[in-house]
């Protein structure tokens, strides 16, 4: 699976949109673009998932470059309970696939008042 | 509606004395996942189960071991605790089929402290 890179931290006005980069260079053509957040002492919870295609739920939305290579997840209204470390995976569905995760750094964001 | 549980939420153990940490899900996920995650460090894959199937990670010590009984339930041994292995250990699932792409689901975590 192809490895990601982010900036270690980020700040965000409450009320404004957040915008994490995640840069994956080396991603190939079935490789799958996840993010998942941890709040503290909480374990990771699944945000959204994309392949190549802009995505979009109800927390967040998910911008793939067109070469895929970086993509950037968007909190459109960023409150103080998304602080959070927010980690980017890039990982590939197989046969059987058992897909495990593994997890960079992440980047930790800081939703200041 | 808490899906993926995992009891107790913390544990305190004596140096060298088996623990076991348990999992349960309400997914009806065929995979399941046990990470570890020391402090201030990323979750880290020590095993899973496909069904029934056992996977081993090649760097996961043979101090760990888990048992899966049944599809809803997973448990986590650790056979003679160190010091070293303190941390929050996380269970997740996942369905996966042919060619799956699906999220994993995680749990809380059992943060486990070692006296």
């Amino acid at each position: 699976d192809a490895k990601t890179t982010q900036p270690p931290s980020m700040d965000c006005a409450e009320g404004r949109a957040a915008n994490l980069p995640c840069n994956h260079s080396t991603i190939s053509g079935n490789e799958y673009v996840y993010w998942y957040r941890q709040i503290h002492s909480q374990g990771p919870q699944y945000i959204i998932h994309g392949l190549k295609n802009n995505e979009t739920n109800e927390m967040a939305s998910l911008i793939i470059t067109e070469d895929r290579k970086s993509s950037t997840l968007i909190l459109p209204h960023a409150t103080l309970r998304d602080t959070a470390v927010y980690y980017c995976i890039v990982r590939a569905p197989r046969s059987g696939n058992t897909g495990k995760l593994i997890f960079g750094q992440g980047t930790t964001l800081q939703v200041k008042p | 509606d808490a899906m993926v549980i995992q009891n107790p939420r913390y544990q305190v153990t004596q140096f060298g004395k088996p623990v076991t940490l348990s999992c349960s899900q309400t997914l009806n996920h065929n995979v399941m996942y046990w990470y570890q995650q020391k402090s201030s460090q990323a979750p880290k894959l020590l095993f899973h189960y496909y069904d029934k199937d056992f996977n081993n990670e090649a760097d996961t010590p043979d101090n760990f071991q888990s048992r899966r009984p049944n599809t809803s339930f997973c448990f986590l041994d650790i056979r003679s605790p160190g010091l070293g292995d303190a941390a929050m250990y996380l269970c997740a699932t996942s369905r996966a089929d042919g060619y799956s792409n699906q999220p994993q689901h995680f749990g809380d975590g059992t943060r486990l402290s070692i006296l």
